[in-house]
Parts: structure tokens; C-alpha cells; sequence
């Protein structure tokens, strides 16, 4: 099946620093990324859909000027949390799809990012 | 909210015993998936059901989905101890292309 990575698997920052979180699709390319939010033992949360070549659509409530989503490349969606807070800890998930095929049955999930914010 | 909910919240079985999962949700959709989740880890696909589909079987899992009550369950038959995972539902909406929006999961305990 198609591998999506994450890097870094775990961050722990301060307070007030940026992050910077990547997801690549290792063996297709990806139109198409999305970036959910974990908090512990609660369900993921779609935060935002990552399109190649133009602006992100972030789900309600969730602040694009917090987190920036960079889709530069068909195999690389960057998500950076700026001025973290600890609020902002979490596990960090995307997933990544085909550029064609039926809706919503080729979604490939990367391993996720935890971060800790001090 | 378009995030599903699961029923139960947690189950604990013992090896050997069937294990049922209920996922409901709230809009039409395209195609219900299933996943689990190791603890602190990524997810796995386990199974996806389309809208016109009832009942699909992947090894000892079998998924029925029921669209007229907007509900869906997951069996999983002669559980094991590495069955214990969180299990969680997965929505493909009709009108929001490919977004997938998680059910609140299941916490899945198989006692040896």
C-alpha cells in the first residue's frame, strides 16, 4: 500500500515557538493532504485540507493564521503551529490521497507527530 | 457537528468472544471506513463500506452499514489480545469531497 511519513515523530518546544511538522507521501503524489488533531483519548479532529498549489481550506474554528499549512509539492504538506502554547499539545496526524480515484476510499494516514508544548 | 459518535465508549472482552462496535452519524454519506488505532500510534485501515452497500466481510471483521438509520457496526469475531486497539468510524460526506470526519472511537480491551 502507499506510505505516508511524518517528521518529526515527536517535538517538545517552548512556549511561544513555532513548529514545523512534515508530511510526505513517499511513494505517490499527492493532490490532496489532509492534517488532523488528536487530543488524548478523544477521536481525530480534521483540522485542515492541504491542496497542492493553492490555499489550504481550514474546518471551523480552526485558525489558519495559527497553523499554516504549506502543500508546495505533490509529495509534501507542511503544517507549522506558530507561537505555540501548551494548549497546542497534541498528536498531529495527516493523511494523503491520490490524485484520482473514488471519493474518500484512498486516504493513506502517516504515522503522526507528538507534540509537547512546555 | 459532522464527527460521528461510537458506542460503547470501551468494551472489555476475553480472548475468544465476539467484539461489537456501533458508529451513527449525522449526514449522508459516500462510503463509511474503519480504523484502528494502537495506542499513541497511526492509524490502520481496517474495511470500507460504500452508501449502497450492506454488509461487506474482510477476514474476522464484518461491517454492516444501514443508511436509513445512519448507523454502522463493527464485528470483530474470535477476538485476541492484539485485537486491543481504539477502533473509530470514518465518514466520507456527499457534499464535502474527500474530507473524512472520525466517529469518538471505541477503546477495545481483549483480556488474555
Amino acid at each position: 500500500g502507499a506510505v505516508v511519513s511524518q517528521h518529526p515523530s515527536w517535538v517538545i518546544c517552548k512556549s511561544g515557538t513555532s513548529v514545523k511538522i512534515e508530511c510526505r507521501s513517499l511513494d505517490f503524489q499527492a493532490t490532496t493532504m489532509f492534517w488532523y488533531r488528536q487530543f488524548p483519548k478523544q477521536s481525530l479532529m480534521l483540522m485542515a485540507t492541504s491542496n497542492e498549489g493553492s490555499k489550504a481550506t481550514y474546518e471551523q474554528g480552526v485558525e489558519k493564521d495559527k497553523f499554516l499549512i504549506n502543500h508546495a509539492s505533490l509529495t509534501l504538506s507542511t503544517l507549522t503551529v506558530t507561537s505555540a502554547h501548551p494548549e497546542d499539545s497534541s498528536f498531529y496526524i495527516c493523511s494523503a490521497r491520490f490524485p484520482s480515484g473514488m471519493v474518500g476510499n484512498e486516504q493513506f494516514f502517516g504515522p503522526g507527530t507528538r507534540l509537547t508544548v512546555l | 457537528s459532522q464527527q460521528g459518535e461510537e458506542d460503547p465508549q470501551a468494551l472489555s472482552i476475553q480472548e475468544g468472544e465476539n467484539a461489537t462496535m456501533n458508529c451513527s452519524y449525522k449526514t449522508s454519506i459516500n462510503n463509511l471506513q474503519w480504523y484502528r488505532q494502537n495506542s499513541g500510534r497511526g492509524l490502520v485501515h481496517l474495511i470500507l463500506i460504500r452508501s449502497n452497500e450492506r454488509e461487506k466481510h474482510s477476514g474476522r471483521l464484518r461491517v454492516t452499514l444501514d443508511t436509513s438509520k445512519k448507523s454502522s457496526s463493527l464485528l470483530i469475531t474470535a477476538s485476541r489480545a492484539a485485537d486491543t486497539a481504539s477502533y473509530f468510524c470514518a465518514t466520507g460526506l456527499t457534499n464535502t469531497g474527500n474530507q473524512f470526519y472520525f466517529g469518538t472511537g471505541t477503546s477495545l480491551t481483549v483480556i488474555p
